[in-house]
């Protein structure tokens, strides 16, 4: 059981490049979501999806756009880099949107931003 | 946003001693929860708390969910090797949103 893929693990981005981090997750889950973390700061929320269609902002949404065409893949998008964004992004989903089931999280992708 | 105060910062302990460490916020939370992450991985759910004074141990961990539902509580008794990592809290924000505190790191000298 694969449970939440990421991919890349490490990326580096000149400024002003795009990319998009991919996250796939085999469990049927509804609700997805990206954090970031950062020394100190522990992990906040990017974007969140409670499904199919379905996407809101976390409390760190500027310069990240996501879509969830799928149940099982949620990708995260940088438009123009910033080396602001440099960061290790994790990837979590579970079985509902209610707060009574536990976030499975991937292992990561650290991306650096020069 | 809503933020969680987690202390300490970091911990430097023997092995065999207990640890403790907190969560504090200035809003109420409906759920507490306990993640320890590894280096090169993401965290993963040690304890869940649903109920305000909630005690509640898994092997030699025990988390509380205090009463004011301000607060909350990890202990890890009898430190081993493994116990090394991050630990962090994290509290329900509404159904949709789970916010983190700042993470413990542990450091055990053997």
């Amino acid at each position: 059981n694969a449970g939440v893929t990421q991919t890349p693990k490490f990326q580096v981005l000149k400024t002003g490049q795009s990319m998009t981090l991919q996250c796939a997750q085999d469990m049927n889950h509804e609700y997805m979501s990206w954090y970031r973390q950062d020394p100190g700061m522990g992990l906040r929320l990017i974007h969140y999806s409670v499904g199919a269609g379905i996407t809101d902002q976390g409390e760190v949404p500027n310069g990240y756009n996501v879509s969830r065409s799928t149940t099982e893949d949620f990708p995260l998008r940088l438009l123009s880099a910033a080396p602001s964004q440099t960061s290790v992004y994790f990837c979590a989903s579970r079985p509902t949107s209610g707060s009574g089931s536990p976030l499975h999280f991937g292992n990561g992708t650290r991306l650096t931003v020069t | 946003g809503q933020q969680l105060n987690q202390s300490p910062q970091s911990m430097f302990i023997q092995e065999g001693e207990d640890v403790s460490m907190n969560c504090t916020s200035s809003s109420i939370f409906n759920t507490w929860l306990w993640y320890k992450q590894e280096p090169g991985e993401g965290p993963v759910l040690l304890i869940a708390l649903y109920k305000a004074g909630e005690l509640t141990s898994n092997g030699r961990l025990t988390a509380q969910f205090g009463i004011t539902r301000k607060d909350s509580f990890l202990n890890i008794s009898a430190s081993i090797p493994s116990d090394v990592g991050i630990y962090f809290c994290a509290g329900h924000q509404g159904a949709q949103k789970l916010v983190f505190g700042q993470g413990t790191r542990l450091t055990i000298n053997p």
